[in-house]
């Protein structure tokens, strides 16, 4: 069964930093899409960025373009986002998840359970 | 980019069926067969429920179903059950290599 385990969320300072990291078990995360989505308190969901399956293509929603990195560590089966000048409006639930395929446009079939990231002073 | 835009809130009674609607533009839902569609039930994990516009996951009950017209895309749940209570969130490919969610819309099941 595919699983997915998200850590490192915390509370950090404004313009601070932290990496979330994302093990997966029963799959191999350099055979799909892997992607990471975000809860703000109160919103809807929000996608934050997506690696597609066996290429190292990433894609970055603008709200985070050149603060985030996403990088895969295949054998390690897992995937990080690595945060900086983190801002109040970061503060959410981020999700990692799983493409159903090795575009990540087709749809996320498993999610984890999340990490609370907290910006504030 | 936007976020496609759901109705806020649906209802219905146990039985009844209701629809979603996700409405975007010629940029994602209008171009791209790709929109999926998400249960969310507040603290647990999102659940893929429709993929690529009308396909169900294996799992997925057939009382859940996916269609498109033009801009918008739509769920139907039909025969509704008190453990459809939840938010529900449509999703599509937006052009310049974006992913894009609807606002979300809760159901409640009177």
């Amino acid at each position: 069964e595919a699983q997915l385990l998200e850590s490192g969320g915390g509370l950090v300072q404004p313009g601070g930093s932290l990496r979330l990291s994302c093990d997966a078990s029963g799959f191999r995360v350099s055979s799909y899409a892997m992607n990471w989505v975000r809860q703000a308190p109160g919103k809807g969901l929000e996608w934050v960025s997506s690696i597609g399956g066996s290429s190292n293509s990433i894609y970055y929603a603008e709200s985070v373009k050149g603060r985030f990195t996403l990088s895969r560590d295949n054998s390690k089966n897992t995937v990080y986002l690595e945060m900086t000048s983190l801002r109040a409006d970061d503060t959410a639930v981020y999700y990692c998840a799983k493409g159903i395929a090795a575009g990540y446009y087709y749809g996320m079939d498993v999610w984890g359970q999340g990490t609370t990231v907290t910006v504030s002073s | 980019q936007s976020a496609l835009t759901q109705p806020a809130s649906v209802s219905g009674s146990p039985g009844q069926s209701i629809t979603i609607s996700c409405t975007g533009s010629n940029s994602d839902v209008g171009t791209y067969k790709v929109v999926s569609w998400y249960q969310h039930h507040p603290g647990k994990a999102p659940k893929l429920i429709i993929f690529e516009d009308n396909k169900r996951p294996s799992g997925i009950s057939d009382r859940f179903s996916g269609s498109k017209s033009g801009n918008t895309a739509s769920l139907t749940i039909s025969g509704l059950q008190a453990e459809d209570e939840a938010d529900y969130y449509c999703c599509s490919y937006a052009t310049f290599y974006t992913l894009v969610f609807g606002g979300g819309t809760k159901l409640t099941v009177l």
